[in-house]
């Protein structure tokens, strides 16, 4: 298994607090992704970064914002919480951009009052 | 827009009886294709890559293939055990690297 990680597995929260998910490797994968998984969707894409300090927008960004300050942590901020923001969160890893495999942690459950 | 599409949703098969899992995408210049198992509560699984018309892979029960407009997911003599969500995903020529996800087919294997 792709050495992955993310914190907190579950978290129940209300509507307008601030929520950090963190995602940690041990791979030293330069690339890494954060999607979410609702019903009736597939994975969607919402922050990627290809490097420290570099990071890039998503197809469902809106809401949400990244950073990563080392190669191993790639942290996801829901600024307000919204409803629609329930959904369940998984951070992915890829060694190169392009037409590489990209590796899934175990996902962290969120739920919003 | 870069679609891919799962059919069917839901699948179920007797121990033993094989089956195709059918995967079809409009892409704007496929970079690869690839195949995952999701089990409940966890995240997708790597299975396959495929990068062009024709080829094909192999894994145990599994085999992926691939032309200009689909894949297929073929399960030979499946086992209870590959019961699964199993998820397609392209990832295109152009924008980011992301990969666009079909919604899966549920696979259950009845023993």
């Amino acid at each position: 298994d792709a050495g992955i990680t993310q914190s907190p597995r579950h978290k129940v929260t209300e509507t307008g607090t601030p929520v950090t998910l963190r995602c940690h490797q041990t791979e030293n994968h330069r690339y890494m992704y954060w999607y979410r998984q609702d019903p009736g969707h597939g994975l969607r894409l919402i922050h990627y970064s290809y490097g420290v300090k570099d990071t890039d927008k998503g197809e469902v960004s809106d809401g949400y914002s990244v950073s990563r300050s080392k190669t191993e942590d790639f942290l996801l901020t829901l600024e307000s919480a919204t409803s629609s923001q329930t959904s369940v969160y998984f951070c992915a890893i890829s060694e190169g951009g392009r037409a590489e495999t990209q590796y899934f942690g175990p996902g962290t459950r969120l739920l919003v009052l | 827009e870069d679609q891919v599409t799962q059919s069917p949703e839901a699948l179920r098969l007797q121990e033993g009886e094989s089956s195709s899992l059918n995967c079809s995408y409009t892409v704007s210049g496929l970079r690869g294709l690839f195949w995952y198992r999701q089990d409940p509560g966890k995240g997708p699984e790597f299975l396959f890559t495929l990068y062009s018309a024709g080829e094909e892979k192999e894994k145990e029960r599994l085999k992926a293939t691939l032309t200009k407009k689909e894949s297929f997911l073929h399960i030979t003599a499946p086992k209870p055990e590959d019961s699964a969500t199993y998820l397609c995903a392209v990832q295109a020529g152009t924008g980011a690297n992301n990969l666009f996800f079909g919604t899966g087919t549920r696979l259950t294997v009845i023993p």
